[in-house]
C-alpha cells in the first residue's frame, strides 16, 4: 500500500512565529486533503488539495502531485492552533480507493 | 446540516461484550468509512464501503464487522470485545472514493475493561 510521512513529528512555536508541515506520499494519489485535530479530538477539514495551492485565512497548502509531497504552512501562529496536524491520501483504482493517513504532526503554540 | 453523526460519543465495554457503533450521514454520500485512533497515532482503516450492500476490509478489521443496508447508515459491530480494541472510533463519507473530499464525524471513545 501506499506510504504517507509526516514531518516534523512534533513542532513548538512561540505565538506569532511562522511554520511549515510537510506531508510526502510513495505513490500516484487522486486526492489529498490536510485535516487539524484539535485538543478535544475532533476532526476539522482545513484543505483538499490535489494539486496546486489554496489559501484560508492564515494558512495555506501546496501540493506538488508529480513530486509526491504537500506543504501546509501555518503564519502568525495562535494557541488555538495547536493540536495535531493530519495529511491524508486517497489512492487507488476508484473500487478500492481508501483514504490513507499519515501519523501527524503534533504541533504546541505557547502564549 | 448533521453531516456525519456518530452516537454513541463514550462507550465502556466489559471483555467479551458486544456492541454497535451508529454511523450516519446525511450528505447522500456513496463512500463511508470506519477508522479507529489508539493514542497518538493516526488513523487506521478498518471498513469501507463503496455502496450500499458493498463492503470491503481495510487495514486493521479483526474483531469488526459491518453492514450497509441503505446510503445513509454504516454501523460498526464489535463482537467480543477485547481491551486491544480500546481507542477512538470515527466514521467518514465522501460523496465518491477518489475525486471529492471526506467528511468526518466527531467520534466515539469506547474503552474496554
Amino acid at each position: 500500500g501506499i506510504q504517507v510521512e509526516q514531518s516534523p513529528p512534533d513542532l513548538i512555536l512561540q505565538e506569532g512565529a511562522n511554520s511549515t508541515l510537510r506531508c510526502n506520499f510513495s505513490d500516484s494519489v487522486n486526492n489529498l486533503q490536510w485535516f487539524h485535530q484539535n485538543p478535544w479530538g475532533q476532526l476539522i477539514n482545513l484543505f483538499y488539495i490535489p494539486s496546486g495551492t489554496k489559501q484560508n485565512g492564515r494558512l495555506s497548502a501546496t501540493t506538488v502531485a508529480t513530486e509526491r509531497y504537500s506543504l501546509l504552512y501555518i503564519s502568525s501562529s495562535q494557541t488555538t492552533d495547536s493540536g495535531v496536524y493530519f495529511c491524508a491520501v486517497f489512492w487507488g483504482e476508484t473500487s478500492g480507493s481508501r483514504l490513507t493517513f499519515g501519523e501527524g504532526t503534533q504541533l504546541t503554540v505557547n502564549p | 446540516n448533521a453531516g456525519v453523526t456518530q452516537t454513541p460519543k463514550f462507550r465502556i465495554l466489559k471483555i467479551g461484550q458486544s456492541m454497535t457503533l451508529q454511523c450516519t450521514q446525511d450528505m447522500n454520500h456513496n463512500y463511508m468509512y470506519w477508522y479507529r485512533q489508539d493514542p497518538g497515532m493516526g488513523l487506521k482503516l478498518i471498513y469501507y464501503s463503496v455502496g450500499a450492500g458493498i463492503t470491503d476490509k481495510g487495514e486493521v478489521p479483526n474483531g469488526y464487522n459491518v453492514s450497509r443496508s441503505t446510503t445513509e447508515d454504516f454501523p460498526l459491530r464489535l463482537e467480543l470485545a477485547a481491551p486491544s480494541q480500546t481507542s477512538v472510533y470515527f466514521c467518514a463519507s465522501s460523496q465518491r472514493g477518489r475525486s471529492t473530499e471526506a467528511f468526518f464525524g466527531q467520534g466515539t471513545r469506547l474503552t474496554v475493561v
